[in-house]
């Protein structure tokens, strides 16, 4: 089975300034069917659902403001908030979903305002 | 605009049965999507449990495959979550959520339902 791995599992950034946020997983997530990295990273701000924010690692969401983005490919991947909001407080998930049906997530990163 | 509402009994006691249902409005559950349930035990990260197609084909997640049900009522378009022999580490919110046929994700979810397993 794909680990999937996020790190670190918390980071604490000042408003305005860039947050990084890392997603490793254990087998290569590339599909050459699709020529795309199957891999996905979801908002989950306190008490709600997530939300979709990238998906073939580096399509942003309709509606997702531009400061996000993704990057990455083959097993490492990196989720990139240019210029820090408060409403980003949240905790972000990566996902494969390279090896469908079994989707997995990671273990999610925490990230606060410093 | 696609909306998802789970519903349930949010208690249940331990060796019974989960059943949730999961409503779709703004789309038609027997579109080109799949239907997932997503599970967050307090604190945790979240699980993939399965998911359907409005077909009846259903996929499951390997270490609950055992335990897990999902179908589809298209008539009244939603889908349902049962899970036998629950205990304490069934405790969890439980979400529904789309997945379009454009990429394997989750673009829509619902608010999800907390279920606790207690006696």
């Amino acid at each position: 089975d794909i680990v999937v791995t996020q790190s670190p599992d918390s980071l604490a950034v000042s408003l305005g300034e860039r947050a990084t946020i890392n997603c490793k997983s254990s087998q290569s997530v590339f599909s050459s069917s699709h020529n795309k990295n199957n891999l996905a990273w979801y908002q989950q701000r306190p008490g709600q659902p997530p939300k979709l924010l990238i998906y073939w690692a580096s399509t942003r969401e309709s509606g997702v403001p531009d400061r996000f983005s993704g990057s990455g490919s083959g097993t490492d991947f990196t989720l990139t908030i240019s210029s820090l909001q408060a409403e980003d407080v949240a905790v972000y998930y990566c996902q494969q979903y390279y090896s469908t049906p079994q989707y997995i997530f990671g273990q999610g990163t925490k990230l606060e305002i410093k | 605009q696609v909306q998802l509402q789970e519903s349930g009994p949010g208690l249940v006691k331990p060796s019974g049965t989960l059943s949730l249902t999961c409503a779709v409005s703004g789309d038609s559950i027997s579109s080109s999507n799949w239907w997932s349930w997503v599970r967050q035990p307090p604190g945790k990260a979240l699980e993939w449990i399965g998911e359907i197609y409005h077909s009846g084909s259903t996929n499951y997640n390997p270490s609950l495959k055992s335990r897990v049900t999902i179908s589809v009522d298209k008539s009244n378009n939603h889908f349902s979550l049962k899970l036998t022999s629950v205990t304490a580490a069934d405790t969890a919110v439980y979400y529904c959520a789309r997945t379009p046929q454009r990429a394997s994700v989750h673009d829509y979810w619902g608010q999800g339902t907390l279920v606790t397993v207690s006696s």
